[in-house]
């Protein structure tokens, strides 16, 4: 139980063009979603956080318009990271968290990762 | 600023050995301690998490807390050659969901 299907595991685009990023929780309702960002040999740092039905809140240094989120349901959460730069080439990964029920990772799960590469 | 630290590594053990892996934090208000795994190029995989002082054992995995010296550790009994991985420590705190994460240990068990 408790999976989190994330979505493309890579991607490569133009530098200029958006890219779209969904987390969905196939077996539970994902609440609150968590957006991470990780370069190479560095830890995972917070982008953002949003819960169902609200404006995301970014982290400090984070672009809101750049990075645009959306949590519309329960099971769906979206990252588009627009106008992508080289610079936004990274490793990003979802973790949701159901605050209603303890899943079996004590109610964080995380998505697979997306790779992107801006060229 | 929350911070977690870890010893960067590489932390190379021969198979078989235990294997310890150590974070401090900067919150005394942290409540929630968590061990991750992370292979290269893959995403974080729970290993253990802990919220009260002492040991938490399960399988080869030990995690231990000290909460009055801010300090987690996780030990691997019998290291194998799959442990090999970058171990993340999490950490958060009252009132707030957010994990904090540690930039990890290498880990690497020589076979």
């Amino acid at each position: 139980g408790a999976v989190v299907s994330q979505h493309p595991s890579w991607v490569i685009c133009k530098s200029g063009t958006s890219v779209k990023i969904e987390c969905r929780s196939l077996d539970f309702q994902a609440t609150t979603m968590f957006w991470y960002r990780q370069f190479p040999k560095q830890s995972l740092m917070l982008m953002a956080t949003s819960n169902e039905g609200s404006k995301a809140t970014y982290e400090q240094g984070v672009e809101k318009d750049k990075f645009l989120i959306n949590h519309a349901s329960l099971t769906l959460s979206t990252l588009t990271v627009t106008s992508a730069h080289p610079e936004d080439s990274s490793f990003y990964i979802c973790s949701a968290r159901n605050f209603g029920t303890r899943a079996p990772s004590n109610g964080y799960t995380f998505g697979s990762g997306t790779r992107l590469t801006v060229v | 600023q929350k911070e977690v630290e870890q010893n960067s590594g590489p932390l190379s053990v021969p198979e078989g050995a235990i294997a310890s892996l150590n974070c401090t934090y900067s919150d005394r208000g942290s409540q929630s301690f968590f061990w991750y795994r992370q292979y290269s190029g893959k995403s974080p995989e729970l290993i253990m998490f802990i919220y009260s002082n002492g040991d938490k054992e399960d399988g080869r995995f030990t995690a231990q807390l000290n909460k009055a010296s801010q300090y987690v550790s996780l030990l691997i009994r019998d290291s194998q050659p799959s442990d090999s991985a970058t171990y993340l420590c999490a950490v958060s705190g009252a009132g707030s969901y957010q994990l904090t994460f540690g930039k990890g240990t290498k880990l690497s068990v020589i076979p």
